[in-house]
């Protein structure tokens, strides 16, 4: 019964390549994420999506295409792989009408772009 | 522009008190929250402060100042699973499906 999973936990690919990672939650949340922790931890904002729709999207690469085809799901897509997209991409949910509740992180993806 | 600071790193004994402070500059206000991560895993909710005050819970307090822009975390009989990064976020305006702006993380390191 996990509240935000991620799939995979672990993504080695060559440079240049497509890739995507998924991610659900259970929560019944209306509102995901999907944020970047580089190498030296620092966890910022890619992608917000409330109800389906974009609200938030921050100084990203349009390499990055996030999808959301329901409430419940928030994939990310990732085209022409780069040596600095290698990071851990941590997908989360929260509640929109709750601002003092917590959001919520799937278990993250490790991405190596080799 | 928006910017929240915490110390880098901090070294702390196996039952002592440690104190973790972040000093936030966010261009609204609508909630501190503090985040536990160990390597490895997701961050986890540790605590959440919207007024003036010490929130307690357990082992874990948080205290917010919000004229001053500061907010610590206190681990009191600290364990060696506390061992972890702890993550100050700010929410900066006054809707539930804003993302957190966070800081860079303070690594605790508990010894014995």
């Amino acid at each position: 019964d996990t509240a935000v999973s991620q799939t995979p936990k672990y993504l080695v690919t060559q440079m240049g390549n497509d890739k995507s990672i998924k991610c659900e939650q259970n929560l019944g949340h209306d509102t995901m994420y999907w944020y970047k922790q580089d190498s030296k931890k620092f966890l910022k904002i890619m992608f917000s999506y409330n109800n389906k729709e974009l609200i938030i999207n921050e100084t990203v690469p349009n390499r990055f295409s996030p999808k959301s085809p329901d409430k419940a799901h928030l994939n990310l897509h990732i085209n022409s792989l780069e040596l600095g997209d290698s990071a851990v991409y941590f997908c989360a949910s929260s509640q929109a009408k709750r601002p003092q509740e917590t959001q919520y992180f799937g278990p993250g993806t490790r991405l190596l772009v080799l | 522009g928006q910017n929240i600071d915490q110390p880098t790193e901090m070294t702390a004994t196996e039952g002592a008190i440690v104190q973790i402070n972040c000093t936030y500059q966010t261009s609204g206000f609508n909630g501190l929250f503090w985040y536990q991560q160990h390597a490895g895993e997701a961050p986890t909710f540790l605590s959440y402060n919207v007024l003036d005050g010490l929130e307690e819970k357990g082992r874990f307090s948080s205290f917010l100042s919000r004229s001053k822009g500061y907010s610590y975390l206190l681990l009191k009989e600290l364990q060696m699973k506390d061992s972890a990064s702890y993550l100050c976020a700010v929410r900066d305006w006054n809707s539930g499906n804003t993302p957190l702006v966070f800081g860079k993380g303070t690594r605790l390191s508990v010894i014995a």
